[in-house]
């Protein structure tokens, strides 16, 4: 069973452009949750998704926004890039939603996002 | 809010050594905890979990046992192997939030 993808794995952009992210879940899978990875702030969730609604959101500005769409598949977009969005985005999977006893999440390699 | 504290890295040691990483956590409920685990160039794994007080997850030679009393998950080895070296999370996520908190993670450099 193939496992999370992300595309692009790299992606340099400059200050002021915007990105779009992509994530496919394995298939099954209806939750998709993002996490932003820095070194100074460690791993942070961004939001998630469930059968294309977006069910919980962490504390990011609006610049920060996603969507899923009916096969599940997520994308995430950044808009006006700044510095400091430069970070390893990671998005995870899973069946259900949550941690539940018999849950666990996914994780793809990420999307390594380089602002200039 | 909630919050998960690591202990700072790297974290060297020699192959065979015994590990402990330190994890202590701040909830306002009854948390799951886990640890997930980083390999070069891979995304996160999980790597073993706990539901409740007492719990003890367990994988590939790894623990960690979930303490109410003293808010902690201590992830243990007993002989670690250079295969081990890699990025160490430990996470908290509260069935009414449906998001991990995670700790700042703990670099783990095993030396043959």
């Amino acid at each position: 069973k193939a496992g999370v993808t992300q595309t692009p794995r790299y992606l340099i952009k400059t200050r002021g452009q915007q990105v779009t992210l992509s994530c496919s879940p394995i298939s099954g899978h209806r939750s998709v949750s993002w996490y932003q990875q820095t070194p100074g702030q460690g791993l942070q969730f961004l939001f998630e998704y469930f059968s294309e609604t977006q069910r919980n959101k962490g504390n990011f500005p609006g610049r920060f926004s996603g969507r899923q769409f009916s096969n599940s598949r997520s994308e995430m977009n950044v808009s006006t890039l700044e510095l400091g969005d430069s970070a390893l985005y990671l998005c995870a999977s899973s069946f259900g939603r949550g941690h539940m006893t018999n849950e666990k999440l996914f994780f793809g390699s990420g999307t390594q996002l380089s602002v200039l | 809010g909630n919050s998960v504290t690591q202990m700072e890295g790297p974290v060297t040691l020699s192959e065979e050594a015994f590990l402990t990483i330190n994890c202590t956590y701040t909830a306002t409920g009854y948390p799951s905890l886990f640890w997930y685990v980083q390999y070069p160039g891979e995304g996160l794994q999980l790597l073993l979990k706990a539901t409740k007080a007492d719990d003890k997850g367990s994988n590939k030679g790894f623990e960690a046992t979930y303490r109410k009393e003293t808010t902690s998950f201590h992830l243990e080895k007993g002989s670690v192997q250079v295969s081990d070296s890699a990025v160490y999370f430990c996470a908290l996520s509260e069935d009414s939030n449906y998001q991990l908190i995670w700790g700042a993670g703990t670099k783990l450099i095993i030396k043959p």
